[in-house]
């Protein structure tokens, strides 16, 4: 059983670089997620998925941008990087059925430096 | 405002005895579900428990209960006989919005079970 993949698991980043963090999840769910964790920290909401088509911004957009081609993908977008988008990055899928409505499924991670 | 709040940075446990981690919440919706989950130093992010606005008994899940006081607006986790492996950061989270499933977190509690 994938789940939820995350690539790439570790990146070094330059100042101005660009990178997309990749996500795809095999278990049909509608809602996708995109999380970041600074060191010691909750997790922030970057932007999230309704379904293939939507999505919204969470508390912390500004720097990124999504996309949801596919109800399968939700690569994550990072634009002119800066020093304060280092983080821990995680992707997370959810489905309203089940037992455990809305219960997040997540990736394992993904730990951008930005230098 | 914050939507989440756990205000107890670290907390110790002696093994074997019982342990609870406060969270409260705040919403407006009258339809909303509250997670715990636990990450481990090795970064993971698991799924513990789950409480439904609508459910009338507290949840349950092995040595995981979830105190759910709707009129205060807290949902304490209450972790009995702690094992050295329940040493993690614990974090409260909120599903709110009806269909839009947006999630955000707390900024977590992290427990120390001593030997």
């Amino acid at each position: 059983n994938a789940g939820v993949t995350q690539t790439p698991k570790f990146r070094i980043l330059k100042i101005g670089q660009s990178m997309t963090l990749q996500c795809t999840q095999d278990m049909n769910h509608n809602y996708m997620y995109w999380y970041r964790q600074d060191p010691g920290m909750g997790l922030k909401l970057i932007y999230y998925s309704v379904g293939a088509g939507i999505t919204d911004k969470g508390e912390v957009p500004n720097g990124y941008n999504v996309s949801r081609s596919t109800t399968e993908d939700f690569p994550l977008r990072l634009e002119l990087a800066a020093p304060s988008q280092t983080s821990v990055y995680f992707c997370a899928s959810s489905s309203r059925q089940g037992p455990n409505t809305g219960e997040l499924f997540f990736g394992e991670g993904s730990r951008l430096t930005v230098l | 405002a914050q939507k989440i709040t756990q205000t107890q940075p670290g907390m110790f446990v002696q093994e074997k005895e019982a342990v609870t981690l406060d969270c409260t919440y705040d919403t407006s919706d009258p339809s909303y579900g509250l997670f715990w989950y636990k990450q481990p130093s090795s970064g993971e992010m698991i799924f513990l428990i789950y409480q439904g606005s609508y459910d009338q008994q507290n949840a349950t899940e092995g040595r995981y209960s979830l105190n759910f006081q709707k009129a205060r607006k807290s949902a304490n986790l209450v972790i009995s006989a702690s094992q050295l492996g329940d040493s993690a950061m614990y974090f409260c989270a909120m599903r709110e919005g009806g269909g839009y499933q947006k999630v955000t977190f707390g900024i977590g509690t992290k427990l120390q079970v001593i030997p």
